[in-house]
């Protein structure tokens, strides 16, 4: 059974940092584009970032790119999130996804981040 | 920043027909954007429907049915069904490997 759990989530100040990590079992990890996507209680799918199979290319929203990196340990089969300059807007449960033809098909259940003073 | 649209909400009778769409701001969706679709009901992660425009997943009724409609990536739900009440999310791949989620659509079925 595939499986992705994320942790590391936190209450957090602005200006401050965090690192999720996402475990995933079921699957030949190593195989798989992986990525972030996070939601706004009671709102919408934003998607945040994603990471190539080795790791070698990654992409970020705009809305992230310089704060939020995304990186890959395929010999630990985990997935992280680096987050630093967090915002109030960066608030969100975050998903772990696996991606394939363009699509997510395994989700995570979510962790969440709440970043206020 | 592309703006993916979609309607707010949406009604459908219990058997009854119902075309969802997602759209572009500016410009059309096409299959080269790899329209897909998620379902979101309280409380649970979404579940992947359909992608590259109209491919089911596993073990999705064939009552869901994805298309390009004009100018837009549209979901098909025939014969809705009570359980079929739900959040459902499109997510284009916009260029540049950016991918991006219209804001989604609530589907009342009663």
């Amino acid at each position: 059974e595939v499986q992705l759990v994320e942790s590391g989530g936190d209450l957090v100040q602005p200006g401050g940092s965090l690192r999720l990590s996402c475990a995933a079992s079921g699957f030949t990890f190593s195989e798989y584009w992986m990525g972030w996507v996070r939601q706004t209680p009671g709102k919408g799918l934003v998607w945040v970032s994603r990471i190539s199979p080795d790791g070698g290319k990654t992409s970020h929203a705009d809305s992230v790119r310089g704060r939020l990196t995304i990186s890959r340990d395929n010999a630990k089969n985990t997935l992280f999130l680096q987050m630093k300059s967090l915002r109030a807007e960066d608030t969100a449960v975050y998903h772990c996804v696996r991606e394939n033809w363009y699509g997510f098909d395994q989700w995570g259940q979510g962790i969440l981040v709440s970043v206020a003073s | 920043q592309t703006v993916v649209t979609q309607e707010p909400s949406f009604s459908v009778s219990p058997g009854g027909t119902v075309t969802l769409t997602c759209g572009l701001r500016s410009g059309s969706v096409s299959s080269g954007h790899f329209p897909s679709w998620y379902q979101q009901t309280p409380g649970q992660a979404p579940r992947k429907l359909i992608y590259k425009t109209n491919i089911r997943s596993s073990g999705v009724p064939d009552r869901f049915s994805g298309s390009i409609f004009g100018n837009k990536a549209a979901l098909t739900i025939t014969g809705a069904q009570a359980d079929d009440e739900s959040d459902y999310f499109c997510m284009l791949s916009v260029g540049n490997d950016i991918f991006e989620f219209g804001g989604g659509t609530k589907l009342t079925v009663l």
